[in-house]
């Protein structure tokens, strides 16, 4: 089945700690998203990719990067996470057209000690 | 005034009732509209999409966008337990590719 996977589900850091998150989908799709959601809130958009073209939100701290080396993989990487980074991480993809659904990963939830 | 607002509930209702979730919006822009499902420590799901004024059904879901108030529902009929998650409405404009996401509604579906 075409899908969007994350890896891993779950990650443990230590404060300070870089971390990397990875995303990958099987759906062929030019536009990967990173959202970050804090519990019962909505999904805050970080950046995403269409194609190899890298758009950053404003409001998004220097302290999240991201790389996509190829149309299949999406990294999120976060060099020295705080507390207050403690989220899931959300990947999505988008085939771009005007409708632009976008299709969810199962998320993958930080911890920083 | 936030662009996108959706009452955070949480919603509780027996087994069997009709449900009403709802979102309300400042930017007329809006045109593309979506409900996701999101249950709990999982990713959302796309559960229906609209495009414009109207309804579209899809078996027990009925979603409904009336554009002149800024306002989008779902309604759940003969709501199970399996329904209990988190419900996100989103949209997007024609042009801007991001969706401006609600901060969903925590509905129990009580057995």
């Amino acid at each position: 089945d075409a899908m969007v996977i994350q890896n891993p589900r779950y990650q443990v850091t230590q404060f300070g700690k870089p971390v990397t998150l990875s995303c990958s989908q099987t759906l062929n799709h030019n536009v990967m998203y990173w959202y970050q959601q804090k519990s019962s809130q909505a999904p805050k958009l970080l950046f995403h990719y269409y194609d190899k073209d890298f758009n950053n939100e404003a409001d998004t701290p220097d302290n999240f990067q991201s790389r996509r080396p190829n149309t299949s993989f999406c990294f999120l990487d976060i060099r020295s996470p705080g507390l207050g980074d403690a989220a899931m991480y959300l990947c999505a993809t988008s085939d771009g057209g005007r409708e632009e659904t976008q299709y969810f990963g199962p998320g993958t939830r930080l911890l920083v000690l | 005034q936030k662009e996108v607002e959706q009452d955070p509930g949480p919603l509780s209702v027996p087994e069997g009732a009709i449900v009403s979730l709802n979102c309300t919006y400042s930017n007329s822009a809006f045109q593309y509209f979506m409900w996701y499902r999101q249950y709990s420590r999982k990713g959302p799901e796309l559960l229906m999409y609209t495009y414009s004024s109207g309804n579209k059904e899809d078996g027990r879901f009925t979603a409904q966008v009336d554009k002149s108030s800024k306002y989008i529902s779902l309604f759940i009929r003969d709501s199970q337990p399996s329904d209990s998650a988190t419900y996100l409405c989103a949209m997007k404009t024609r042009s801007q590719g991001n969706l401006i996401f609600g901060k969903g509604t925590k509905l129990s579906v009580k057995p």
